[in-house]
């Protein structure tokens, strides 16, 4: 079955850690985006990429770090210079269709403790 | 900046009908869509809607869209308890490529 999974599904990190979510699809999606949801607020983007090798910042880039090596995946890293951490992480993908709808992840909780 | 704005929260009873509403901001935006999320999973596309249309049907949801006045709402007949999610807006403006800018999401409660 095709779908978009992430890993793992609650995470815990010390301060001052680095620590990377895992995010991989396998519906041949060129666009993947990366979202950050806090309670009571809606989705804000982190960072987004249209094809391999290419990505940009979103809304709230700051403190956080991506890659996009393969099609397939597009790894999260959430640095120690990201002061609020906590939070509800989504990843997504499309196509880069006009009438395209995004596809999310079941989402990574991420606690600092 | 952009914005698409929603009510945070709404309550209804069982068997009554829900209306969801939503303002978006950009004009260019081909394709407007409501999303689903469950307690502690990711968001399902429940439908979307062109922007040259101004109502669509599928089943117990109804999409209106209001172009001019840049107004959507979603309305559930006869909600059911199972209906008890947050339902997002959202809006593609062309300016960010293919990416999506979402509402915060509105959470509705159904009381038995």
């Amino acid at each position: 079955d095709g779908g978009i999974t992430q890993s793992p599904k609650y995470l815990f990190r010390k301060e001052g850690q680095n620590v990377t979510l895992s995010c991989e699809q396998n519906l041949n999606h060129d666009a993947m985006y990366w979202y950050r949801q806090d309670p009571g607020q809606g989705l804000r983007l982190i960072y987004y990429s249209q094809i391999v090798n290419d990505f940009q910042k979103g809304d709230i880039a700051e403190g956080y770090s991506v890659s996009r090596e393969k099609k397939e995946s597009f790894p999260l890293t959430v640095t120690s210079a990201q002061k609020n951490p906590t939070a509800f992480y989504l990843c997504a993908s499309s196509t880069r269709q006009l009438n395209t709808e995004a596809f999310f992840g079941q989402g990574t909780r991420l606690t600092v403790v | 900046g952009e914005d698409v704005e929603q009510s945070l929260f709404l309550s209804v009873r069982e068997g009554d009908s829900s209306v969801i509403n939503c303002t978006y901001t950009d004009s260019s935006s081909t394709y407007l869509y409501w999303y689903k999320q469950e307690p502690g999973a990711g968001l399902q596309l429940l439908t979307y809607i062109f922007s040259n249309m101004d109502m669509k049907q599928d089943q117990r949801l109804t999409v209106l869209l209001n172009k001019k006045d840049k107004h959507l709402s979603l309305r559930i007949a006869d909600t059911q308890t199972g209906d008890s999610a947050i339902y997002f807006c959202a809006e593609s403006p062309w300016r960010y490529g293919q990416n999506f800018v979402f509402g915060p999401g509105t959470r509705l409660s159904v009381l038995p």
